[in-house]
């Protein structure tokens, strides 16, 4: 299985500030169509997980341009541009190259 | 508006069984790839499995720890998604939640999961 190692996995983040979430897997997930499966979801308290970015950097329909994602082969980052109060819960990133597995999770809350 | 109500969870005991349904609406069932993942109490997301469209031959994955216990089953008539868990364990307590997208993102559109809830 492909191990997914998310830092940190907490944040305490001021409201208008940047924050930054770091993914490494434990192997390539750049697959021979030439994309790569890397996806990053929110799930906020007491809610099922949603789908923030696919394919490393890709917005999924209706999230807020402030999310972005980078990365390629075996190292990822979400970065949110300016935090506003409703991104507070856990950050996942996930891999889907083999069979799906997810990071620990990453708790963002807010100062 | 792609809709996914999962039923079925409870409580039941180490060794039993219990049936998942996930009823879905919103989208073309026939072609889509079906997935469940689960959450223990406090813990983070796990993958347990997925089957393929029938129009991509209907076949099953599973994650290692549910692998000859958990089936995975659908019903094209029914539009409906089912998780079989047989030989349940303490650790198998958890929310699961039904998934479903497309081929750039498989997990997008998520329902709001059915707890179930193992001990004895």
């Amino acid at each position: 299985d492909i191990v997914m190692t998310q830092t940190p996995l907490s944040l305490s983040v001021t409201p208008g500030q940047p924050a930054s979430i770091s993914c490494k897997s434990s192997q390539s997930l750049l697959y021979r169509d030439g994309k790569t499966y890397l996806y990053w979801y929110l799930q906020k308290p007491g809610q099922s997980p949603q789908l923030l970015i696919y394919e490393v950097s890709n917005r999924f329909s209706g999230v807020p341009d402030r999310f972005s994602g980078s990365g390629s082969g075996t190292d990822f980052t979400l970065k949110i541009s300016r935090v506003e109060a409703e991104d507070v819960g856990v950050y996942y990133c996930m891999q889907s190259i083999q069979l799906p597995t997810f990071g620990q999770g990453t708790k963002v809350e807010i100062k | 508006e792609v809709q996914l109500v999962e039923s079925g969870g409870g409580l039941i005991k180490p060794g039993g069984s219990l049936r998942l349904s996930c009823a879905a609406s919103g989208f073309t069932f026939t072609n889509a790839w079906m997935s469940w993942v689960r959450q223990a109490p406090g813990k983070g997301l796990d993958w347990v499995g997925r089957i393929r469209s029938k129009t991509d031959g209907g076949t099953t994955d599973y994650a290692t720890p549910v692998k000859g216990r958990f089936t995975i089953s659908r019903d094209e008539s029914r539009s409906t998604l089912y998780l079989q868990l047989n030989g349940l364990k303490s650790e198998d307590t958890a929310v699961y939640f039904c998934t479903t997208g497309s081929n750039s993102y498989p997990l997008a559109y998520w329902g709001l999961g059915t707890l179930v809830t193992v001990s004895s």
